[in-house]
């Protein structure tokens, strides 16, 4: 199973910061399977990237995604009022498809 | 546009079956894994299981011995059964579909809205 440790656990920023969110994997995720999700309270966790670094359907362009390999970044380029959430990065390559613990965005 | 709409008990006793259905709306049925996912503090977001209209499935090898799933292609619906439930298995379950046609355990554009299922004596 690969396990995917998120840094940081919470990262508390401004509206206008730029946000990095890391996501390792414990063995190298081949095909760059690996995409990242932004929950809000009491909703579902929405599709933000897949492929490492193709942007989902509808999000903005201050979302992007990097890496390969066991090493994953998600870089938010200016923090909007609505990006302060949580974050998960989830490996579909070896099921079982597994997810991180998560990164908390909040505001300063 | 692709919506996902669960239902199930909520509320179970431990040693009881948790069991969960979602019906597709919009897009095709066929030619798609449905995966069930589900979130708890303590363990986060675990991907539980999918499954595809001709009934092929994978499950997490955690929960495999306790797992069943099941398609009705006819009403565009599939289900979840989880045996044996304790306290662990208290979560929000989620339902949802892969991105790609044919494509086992892809990426999820699509969720339901989640049904929290809490597992108390």
């Amino acid at each position: 199973e690969i396990v995917l440790t998120q840094s940081p656990g919470t990262l508390s920023l401004s509206p206008g910061e730029r946000a990095t969110l890391s996501c390792r994997a414990s063995h190298s995720v081949n095909n760059k399977y690996l995409a990242w999700y932004q929950q809000k309270p009491g909703q579902a966790p929405r599709l933000l990237m897949y492929g490492a670094s193709t942007r989902a359907t509808g999000i903005p362009d201050r979302f992007s995604g990097s890496g390969s390999g066991t090493d994953f970044t998600l870089t938010i380029s200016r923090l909007e009022p609505e990006d302060f959430a949580v974050y998960y990065c989830q490996q579909y390559g070896p099921s079982p498809k597994t997810f991180g613990q998560g990164t908390k965005v909040e505001i300063k | 546009q692709v919506q996902l709409q669960q239902w199930g008990a909520g509320l179970l006793k431990p040693s009881e079956t948790l069991s969960l259905t979602c019906a597709v709306y919009g897009g095709s049925f066929s030619n798609y894994y449905w995966t069930w996912i589900r979130q708890s503090p303590g363990k986060g977001l675990e991907w539980i299981a999918e499954i595809n209209d001709r009934g092929s499935t994978n499950y997490n090898p955690s929960l495999k011995s306790r797992i069943s799933t099941s398609v009705d292609t006819s009403k565009n619906q599939f289900s979840l059964k989880l045996t044996s439930v304790t306290a662990a298995d208290t979560a929000i379950y989620y339902c949802a579909r892969v991105a790609e046609e044919r494509a086992s355990g892809n990426y999820l554009p699509y969720w339901g809205q989640g049904t929290l299922v809490t597992v108390s004596s």
